[in-house]
């Protein structure tokens, strides 16, 4: 099947600082990619949904100065948590999609930050 | 809005033994239904999906059948391994449309 990959897969950072996660389709186009954020024990809560090329579209509740989503190309995608502080340490997953059919969809490894 | 439901968990069962977990939903229009299993440490993996009313989904020994009129996709297998302890999410999708998961079940299988 189709290959998401994410980058890195873990990051410790301190409070403050930023931090890049990658999300990148490995052998299709994504023509929208997802981020998702998981807290432990819990679902997964959709972030933002972005299309190659166009400003990211984010849910209710989700603050798109500290999530910056940037979509350039269409294999790869990227979330930057800015001045990232404890409350913002999660588990996010990527999935990228290359057309409207569900089973287009493809889920990233996801990725674990915690901010000290 | 769409919606779905998930027993809760932690599910604690033997080796060898029958394994369900329910699922409901809520949906306005035809979504299609899946099933996607998260191992510790490890993003989501597509077990098993179905696309209409009365398809069964199946995979490892996994399957489940999509039951329009009890809006229900519930997930069976008939002898759980130790290996199968994960977290189960239930997630539906209209087409187009983003996943809609569940609050996802905590399976330990003991040997």
């Amino acid at each position: 099947g189709a290959v998401v990959s994410q980058h890195p897969s873990w990051v410790i950072c301190k409070s403050g600082t930023s931090v890049k996660i990658e999300c990148r389709s490995l052998d299709f186009q994504a023509t929208t990619m997802f981020w998702y954020r998981q807290f432990p024990k819990q679902s997964l809560m959709l972030m933002a949904t972005s299309n190659e090329g166009s400003k990211a579209t984010y849910e209710q509740g989700v603050e798109k100065d500290k999530f910056l989503i940037n979509h350039a190309s269409l294999t790869l995608s990227t979330l930057t948590v800015t001045s990232a502080h404890p409350e913002d340490s999660s588990f996010y997953i990527c999935s990228a999609r290359w057309g409207l059919a569900t089973d287009t969809q493809y889920f990233g490894p996801g990725t674990r930050l915690t901010v000290l | 809005g769409n919606s779905v439901t998930q027993m809760e968990g932690p599910v604690t069962l033997s080796e060898e033994a029958f394994l369900t977990i329910n699922c409901t939903y809520t949906a306005t229009g035809y979504p299609s239904l899946f099933w996607y299993v998260q191992y510790p440490g490890e993003g989501l993996q597509l077990l098993l999906k179905a696309t209409k009313a009365d398809d069964k989904g199946s995979n490892k020994g996994f399957e489940a059948t999509y039951r329009k009129e009890t809006t229900s996709f519930h997930l069976e297998k008939g002898s759980v391994q130790v290996s199968d302890s994960a977290v189960y999410f239930c997630a539906l999708s209209d087409y187009g449309q983003n996943f809609v998961f569940g609050p996802g079940t905590r399976l330990s299988v003991l040997p």
